[in-house]
């Protein structure tokens, strides 16, 4: 197992709320990546964060942001919640360049 | 935008037999190329990896080749056991910047004793 944790282990919602899901990178990793898994699907990269700025970004609206803390610890915050943003959200913790280890997810549910 | 293809998106083999999944990407600028193994409600963990500089890794049963001509990269694993049931995903990366990895869309492999 990696050293990268996730939590909540589960989410549910309904449409317009507002979630912030949090992850803790491994010991030793700067960057955070974050990616969007829908159900029966390949994860899709939604951004990353190195020295706590955003440092490349996929093709997702405003309404997902993030933070990264000093400790490279990391959050996800999407807004407005729609019924599709329903999937299990991954994080995933490297060095600068390095091997992607991912956290064991988030999976949102929203009604 | 770098594009990634793979498949088949299920298979299915005899427990001892070997099984192979191919992957195609669009980029050639790509440089790195990791397999991961997700198992049911599971994270991606990460089972091999190659860089565009090696033709081919091997690590006990699973070996991964690339050729980068074709722009094709493929999995292959030899005497398939129960626990190699789970779905594969391959990606692919630029190794600079921000490390943004594109993945195929999974294979499903089922190993039946």
């Amino acid at each position: 197992e990696t050293g990268v944790t996730q939590s909540p282990t589960h989410l549910i919602k309904t449409r317009g709320q507002q979630v912030t899901l949090r992850c803790s990178s491994q010991s030793g990793h700067n960057t955070v990546s974050w990616y969007q898994q829908a159900l029966g699907q390949g994860p899709q990269f939604i951004f990353q964060y190195y020295r706590e700025e955003e440092n490349g970004r996929g093709n997702f609206p405003p309404r997902f942001s993030g933070l990264q803390f000093p400790n490279y610890s990391s959050e996800l915050n999407v807004n407005a919640l729609e019924l599709d943003d329903s999937a299990l959200y991954l994080c995933a913790s490297s060095p600068r360049g390095g091997t992607q280890y991912f956290g064991p997810g988030t999976r949102l549910l929203v009604l | 935008g770098e594009n990634v293809e793979q498949h088949p998106s299920t298979l299915s083999v005899q427990e001892g037999d070997s099984a192979v999944i191919k992957c195609t990407y669009s980029d050639s600028a790509s440089n790195y190329f990791p397999w991961y193994k997700q198992e049911l409600g599971k994270r991606p963990q990460l089972i091999i990896d190659i860089r565009s500089n090696v033709g081919e890794k091997k690590d006990q049963r699973i070996a991964v080749t690339l050729n980068k001509t074709a722009k094709h990269f493929s999995l292959h694993i030899t005497e398939t056991q129960p626990e190699d049931s789970a779905v594969y995903f391959c990606a692919a990366t630029i190794i600079q910047g921000a490390q943004k990895l594109v993945f195929g869309q999974g294979t499903r492999l089922t190993i039946n004793p």
